[in-house]
């Protein structure tokens, strides 16, 4: 199986910082790599897809970059509305697997 | 609109079992890969099966291979999780989500989930 492996686990930033998490598969995926976000008793959310994808509907201040086994999702200026944990998720092969996930604060 | 409305979960004693059903809209279900996704309190997010988007081909966790069976009805709009023998460990929030690719991609929609609890 392949193991992803986020950090950090937690990230306290203030409204306006440019945020970088990162994800690290144990093994390469090519670019088979999604971003969710997920806020307090919601359902996730896909941000981005095939590692730099925007989903439609996401603001432009999400990017992801990144192949083979290491990624990493950037907001560029950090919002209120961003507060939420984001998971990295590979699907280049079953079974499909996710990072532990990355809570973000605001400060 | 997409719609996925998960549905079936409730309290039962470990041991026990349940159908949980994912009734879908807004898409034409028979296109696309299906999974299950499940997150225990406080916890992330584990992916537990997916099925073709024809049935041809399911696939699960290790951790619920033998005792959960994902299946489909197209002609319904919805796909279920059987889940049997369950454990405490299995108490979690369970959420449908739908692929972007017959055999499976990315989630791009996820319902609302519904809370299973073991417990005697």
């Amino acid at each position: 199986d392949i193991q992803m492996t986020q950090s950090p686990s937690t990230l306290s930033a203030s409204v306006g910082d440019r945020v970088t998490i990162t994800c690290r598969a144990s093994q390469s995926i090519s670019t088979w790599l999604a971003w969710y976000q997920q806020k307090p008793g919601k359902a996730p959310k896909v941000v981005i897809y095939k590692a730099s994808g925007l989903e439609s509907g996401v603001p432009s201040r999400f990017s992801g970059s990144g192949s083979g086994t290491e990624f990493t999702l950037t907001i560029s200026s950090l919002q209120p509305d961003d507060l939420a944990t984001y998971f990295c998720q590979q699907y280049h092969s079953y079974p499909v697997t996710f990072g532990q996930g990355t809570k973000l604060q605001i400060k | 609109e997409v719609q996925l409305l998960e549905s079936g979960g409730g309290l039962v004693q470990p041991g026990g079992s349940l159908r949980l059903s994912c009734a879908t809209s807004g898409f034409t279900i028979s296109a696309y890969a299906m999974a299950w996704v499940r997150q225990a309190p406080g916890k992330g997010l584990e992916w537990l099966s997916s099925i073709t988007s024809n049935a041809d081909n399911t696939y699960y966790a290790d951790s619920v291979k033998g005792r959960f069976t994902i299946s489909r009805d197209n002609s319904r709009s919805t796909i279920y999780l059987h889940v049997n023998n369950l454990r405490a460990e299995d108490t979690a929030v369970y959420y449908c989500a739908k692929a972007v690719a017959t055999t499976g991609g990315h989630f791009d929609y996820w319902g609302q989930g519904t809370l299973v609890t073991v417990s005697s």
